[in-house]
């Protein structure tokens, strides 16, 4: 049972423009959740993060949204650079707990 | 910087030799986590500590071991590598929250 859901496996979007990657979860209890960018032979960076009780968060290009009622996510970067294709995760947990349930990733490419 | 080490970033073995891989953080956090993750999957989580307490995920094989001596340091122990078990190895921490910091990974080939 995938919790954690990240739909599209890849995107490409062209330089300059707005990405927008997605992830739906099934888990009501989940309460906090992130954003992580993986480059190949590297571990993952994390991005941003959103607790349940904002909708918004931003940091510099990236802003992430959280419609509970949807329990979807969303990551918004803009404008997108060549240094921004990576692959992207999402990540979920619940209050207290120490493990975060994973996405399988979306693999973004930038175009010039 | 405050940051997570592993080493080696790249470990080859031959089938049925142990192997171990290390991981140090100078984040103090209390939490380190070790995951696999094969290509692009999602990342797998094989066990952790929280301080010396040890969690075991339900399915992480019998062949996979951990230490951890002191708050920096973590170890990964592959008693008799398979050639499923080729994949990178991610070490973690967090403090004990919901944010975790990963390591660059040890990219593990068995021959």
């Amino acid at each position: 049972d995938q919790q954690v859901k990240q739909n599209s496996p890849s995107l490409s979007v062209q330089e300059g423009r707005i990405s927008i990657l997605n992830c739906d979860y099934t888990n009501s209890m989940f309460d906090y959740f992130l954003w992580y960018k993986k480059y190949p032979a590297e571990g993952p960076t994390f991005l941003i993060s959103i607790s349940s009780i904002k909708d918004k968060n931003e940091d510099g290009r990236f802003t992430v949204f959280l419609n509970k009622s949807a329990k979807h996510l969303s990551l918004h970067i803009v404008p997108s650079q060549p240094g921004d294709s990576a692959v992207y995760f999402c990540a979920a947990s619940k209050r207290g707990a120490q493990k975060l349930v994973f996405g399988q990733g979306t693999r973004l490419t930038i175009n010039p | 910087d405050a940051m997570v080490i592993q080493n080696p970033r790249y470990q080859v073995t031959q089938f049925g030799k142990p192997v171990t891989l290390s991981c140090s953080q100078t984040l103090n956090h209390n939490v380190m986590y070790w995951y696999q993750q094969k290509s692009s999957q999602a990342p797998k989580l094989l066990f952790h500590y929280y301080d010396k307490d040890f969690n075991n995920e339900a399915d992480t094989p019998d062949n996979f071991q951990s230490r951890r001596p002191n708050t920096s340091f973590c170890f990964l122990d592959i008693r008799s590598p398979g050639l499923g078990d080729a994949a990178m190895y991610l070490c973690a921490t967090s403090r004990g929250g919901n944010t975790q910091y990963f390591g660059p990974g040890t990219r593990l080939t068995v021959l």
